[in-house]
């Protein structure tokens, strides 16, 4: 989606380093999501923020949505193999009343042991 | 709870045939979602229910594609006259509604190759 960018496209890193990927609207969000995705396979929840300066941490994933609820970041601290996967930021950007979320087009990262 | 559920996981279909996809959201989740997802592709939004009603349809739902959620619990998706351009995988996700501020959660997807 033109309305949300996700970037880098790609990343490989070795076990071990940290890493970011990010998310930017064009638009005020209502809510950001953040998924993981294995090939082939379903879309799993890893965090949601809502707030202006929301900060989310689970296991060695931390998740960032700044004052302006238009940029989120997600960080992966000593990265690991388990870690690879596609990962997707998810924007409700208030439209329909309900939790329409549009998604940004992944970031596929490769962690290298 | 046990999650999401779509069946079947993967579907071959010559072209011009119909297929049906069923979604069993969350029990008590009343917001159920169609997504479609292609190759390097996030998911893209196609049709959304609270309860039994449909109450958005994307410009991408031609009208080949047809969903529906009797008595507000499983959905259906079904296309009508396949064309190759309908392969992806189809998603389907649900919440509870009430707030905005509730997970939305995944089945795993549902492969379609239409051949």
């Amino acid at each position: 989606s033109q309305e949300l960018e996700q970037s880098p496209q790609s990343l490989i890193v070795q076990e071990g380093k940290n890493l970011t990927i990010n998310c930017t609207s064009s638009k005020t969000l209502y809510g950001l999501y953040w998924y993981k995705q294995k090939y082939g396979e379903g879309l799993i929840f890893l965090m949601m923020l809502q707030k202006g300066g929301e900060e989310k941490s689970h296991e060695k994933i931390t998740a960032k949505l700044d004052e302006k609820k238009q940029q989120s970041s997600l960080h992966i601290t000593a990265s690991q193999p388990s870690h690879a996967g596609i990962y997707l930021c998810g924007a409700d950007m208030g439209s329909g009343g309900y939790q329409k979320v549009t998604f940004g087009t992944g970031t596929k990262l490769q962690v290298i042991p | 709870d046990t999650g999401v559920s779509q069946n079947p996981r993967h579907k071959i279909t010559k072209r011009g045939q119909n297929v049906t996809f069923r979604c069993d959201p969350i029990s008590e989740h009343n917001r159920l979602y169609w997504y479609r997802q292609t190759l390097g592709q996030g998911p893209e939004f196609l049709t959304y229910f609270q309860n039994e009603a449909q109450l958005e349809k994307s410009r991408l739902l031609s009208d080949r594609f047809s969903a529906e959620r009797p008595k507000g619990s499983f959905s259906t998706l079904e296309i009508q006259r396949t064309e190759q351009g309908d392969s992806a995988m189809y998603l389907c996700a649900s919440s509870f509604g009430g707030s905005s501020g509730n997970t939305i959660y995944f089945g795993e997807g549902s492969w379609l190759t239409v051949v």
